[in-house]
């Protein structure tokens, strides 16, 4: 069974500019979570998507929104980028089985901010 | 608030036994995680334990949880070279958000 997918792996863009990463998840997991990873602040979650509807959210502001579509591929978008943003963005899914829902990672979108 | 920490870094020679601690605050937490993120790669999950357990061992694994003094620690048997890598403990109340830890990074020397 292919593993949880994200597009594109690196990115670089500059300061006010807009992005979308993309996140593929495990066959049949309906599940989507995002998280930000940078070296001052850790592992820090984004928002959790679950048929098309986001269920749980962290304290990101707004320019950081997502969503899900029926097939369970999910989006972020980062609006007006700001240089603090470069960070390694993870996505997980899962089955949603309730209990201990076991989280699968992908490999993560690099992104770097000029 | 929710607060996970670890130690920043371990080092061990191959062969030895590592240890990986964390503490953490959330008294709601029901299952505790262990990651493990190698350089350039995303998070793999190691093994979890759920809150009324104190012990949960998996093949070289072993997780020991003190719900008490909310501590948990990763040992790994028989430490090889493979195993050099970040390791992030993770808590969750039962759903999706998981609160991890800031990483300690394990060095296994020859």
């Amino acid at each position: 069974k292919a593993g949880v997918t994200q597009t594109p792996r690196y990115l670089i863009k500059t300061r006010g500019q807009q992005v979308t990463l993309s996140c593929s998840p495990i066959s049949g997991h309906r599940s989507v979570s995002w998280y930000q990873q940078t070296p001052g602040q850790g592992l820090q979650f984004l928002f959790e998507y679950f048929s098309e509807t986001q269920r749980n959210k962290g304290n990101f502001p707004g320019r950081f929104s997502g969503r899900q579509f029926s097939n369970s591929r999910s989006e972020m978008n980062v609006s007006t980028l700001e240089l603090g943003d470069s960070a390694l963005y993870l996505c997980a899914s899962s089955l949603n089985r309730g209990g201990a829902d076991t989280q699968y990672f992908g490999p993560g979108t690099r992104l770097t901010v000029l | 608030g929710e607060d996970v920490e670890q130690s920043l870094f371990l080092s061990v020679r191959e062969g030895d036994s590592s240890v990986i601690n964390c503490t953490y605050t959330d008294s709601s937490s029901t299952y505790l995680y262990w990651y493990k993120q190698e350089p350039g790669a995303g998070l793999q999950l190691l093994t979890y334990i759920f809150s009324n357990m104190d012990m949960k061992q998996d093949q070289r694994l072993t997780v020991l949880l003190n719900k008490k003094d909310k501590h948990l620690s990763l040992r790994i048997a028989d430490t090889q070279t493979g195993d050099s890598a970040i390791y992030f403990c993770a808590e969750g109340g039962g759903g999706n958000k998981l609160t991890f830890g800031t990483g300690t990074q394990l060095k296994v020397e020859l």
